[in-house]
């Protein structure tokens, strides 16, 4: 099992470029979260999907957008880069559940700096 | 608005000593604790976890008390390794059904606690 894996590992954009970040999830996992940790902070939830929608979103403007593939695969796009959008992207996979926390799983990230 | 604090940015402890790691919370909805291992260049790694319905959970050398009056949980190391030097976050979440049925599994993160053990 691979577990979460995700790319590419890093990644050096200008800003006003986009980017685009993927991960696949643990297999058997259906649910993809993506995370942002900024240098000395902890990670900061920015959105979830299941069954390829958006079903939770953190405090991130709408530059933010992700998808989700039927074989449970994601993306996460940024627009318009910022300086302040350098940070370790991170994403966690985990299983759907109803009324009960179920384990997520983290990648190893994508380091993006924004120059 | 920092919903989960750790105030402590950093900690060194003797090899064989108990590292005793901190965390306070903001929000009564939260119902559920994890901590979260974080090695540089990887992803954090689920350590251990307690429902509000416990006040301590056992994992071998690693303890979770939870103290809900005072939102405050901790995690208890011993005998602290230095294989357990990295980076620890606090994390919680509120499992509520969601509207679209399912649970939330939204971590809200503390800052981490770099701690480091000394042979």
């Amino acid at each position: 099992d691979a577990g979460v894996t995700q790319s590419p590992t890093h990644l050096i954009k200008t800003r006003g470029q986009q980017v685009t970040l993927r991960c696949s999830p643990k297999s058997g996992h259906d649910t993809v979260s993506w995370y942002q940790q900024a240098l000395g902070q902890g990670p900061q939830f920015i959105f979830q999907y299941y069954e390829e929608e958006e079903r939770q979103r953190g405090n991130f403007p709408d530059r933010f957008s992700g998808h989700q593939f039927p074989n449970y695969s994601s993306e996460l796009n940024v627009n318009a880069l910022l300086l302040g959008d350098s940070a370790l992207y991170l994403c966690a996979s985990s299983l759907y559940g109803i009324s009960t926390y179920n384990e997520q799983f983290f990648g190893p990230g994508t380091r993006l700096t924004v120059l | 608005d920092q919903q989960v604090k750790q105030n402590s940015p950093s900690l060194s402890v003797q090899e064989g000593r108990i590292s005793i790691l901190n965390c306070d919370y903001t929000n009564s909805m939260f119902d559920y604790f994890l901590w979260y291992k974080k090695y540089p260049a990887e992803g954090p790694t689920f350590l251990i976890s307690i429902s509000s319905i416990k006040d301590k959970n056992e994992d071998g050398r690693f303890t979770v008390f939870l103290n809900k009056s005072a939102k405050h949980l901790s995690l208890h190391i011993v005998p602290s390794q230095p294989g357990d030097s990295a980076v620890y976050f606090c994390a919680a979440t509120g499992t509520a059904k969601m509207n679209y049925g399912g649970a939330t599994n939204k971590l809200i993160f503390g800052t981490g606690t770099l701690l480091a053990v000394q042979p």
